[in-house]
């Protein structure tokens, strides 16, 4: 069965901090894996990652894949409170269909 | 890209009650979809909405619970059956477009 797993289920940081956001996945046909940020209601799209080791980047926030291991990181860089969210993680196969992880509660404290 | 509407934005229901969702975006599009967001949870997809054809739903979700019409690829509508407070959720619609594009969503509150 796909699945995608996401860690740390939340996380608490202060302005400035840097932080990196774990993401796993089994999924058949990988295709590709994408990034969302959730502040209300609709998520908004961060970066969609295909290749292997090739970093995305914008602004502070960069991300990439590691397809040998299954997983993809985001990192961002100098944490302001604007960057509170959820943070969501998804794969999709060939369907086109995304499997999302559960997501990262990001807390940025002033 | 795709701008995608999607209304209502909110509503609150009571038990036993059906509502339409109704999702429409500014480009013909191939892709559609329809997802679930509980409180506190992840999105989860419901079904696939297919031009012309029946939706093809997933592993839980049934046609006579979330009945949905795709009468032409800028248009779909998501009906919630039945309501009861499990249904309490955000319900998107999703656009494959390049990436997945999200409508606003709907906030629906089943009493």
């Amino acid at each position: 069965e796909d699945k995608v797993v996401q860690s740390p289920l939340s996380l608490v940081v202060h302005e400035g901090d840097t932080v990196t956001l774990n993401c796993s996945y089994e999924v058949t046909n990988f295709r590709s894996l994408l990034w969302y940020k959730q502040e209300k209601k609709a998520p908004t799209f961060l970066f969609m990652l295909t290749s292997s080791g090739i970093e995305k980047k914008s602004g502070r926030l960069s991300s990439i894949l590691d397809k040998k291991e299954l997983s993809s990181i985001l990192n961002i860089t100098a944490t302001q409170t604007g960057d509170s969210a959820i943070y969501l993680c998804a794969v999709s196969g060939n369907t086109g269909k995304l499997i999302f992880g559960q997501g990262t509660t990001l807390q940025v404290k002033p | 890209s795709a701008v995608i509407s999607q209304k209502p934005s909110r509503d609150i229901c009571q038990r036993g009650t059906s509502l339409t969702i109704q999702c429409q975006v500014d480009s013909q599009v191939t892709m559609m979809f329809w997802y679930r967001q509980q409180p506190g949870q992840s999105l989860t997809l419901i079904a696939t909405a297919n031009q012309g054809s029946e939706a093809t739903y997933e592993s839980g979700f049934v046609i006579d619970k979330f009945p949905i019409s795709r009468p032409n690829l800028t248009f779909s509508t998501l009906t919630v059956s039945n309501m009861s407070p499990e249904d309490s959720s955000i319900y998107l619609c999703s656009v494959l477009a390049g990436e997945l594009f999200f409508g606003e969503g709907s906030r629906l509150t089943v009493l």
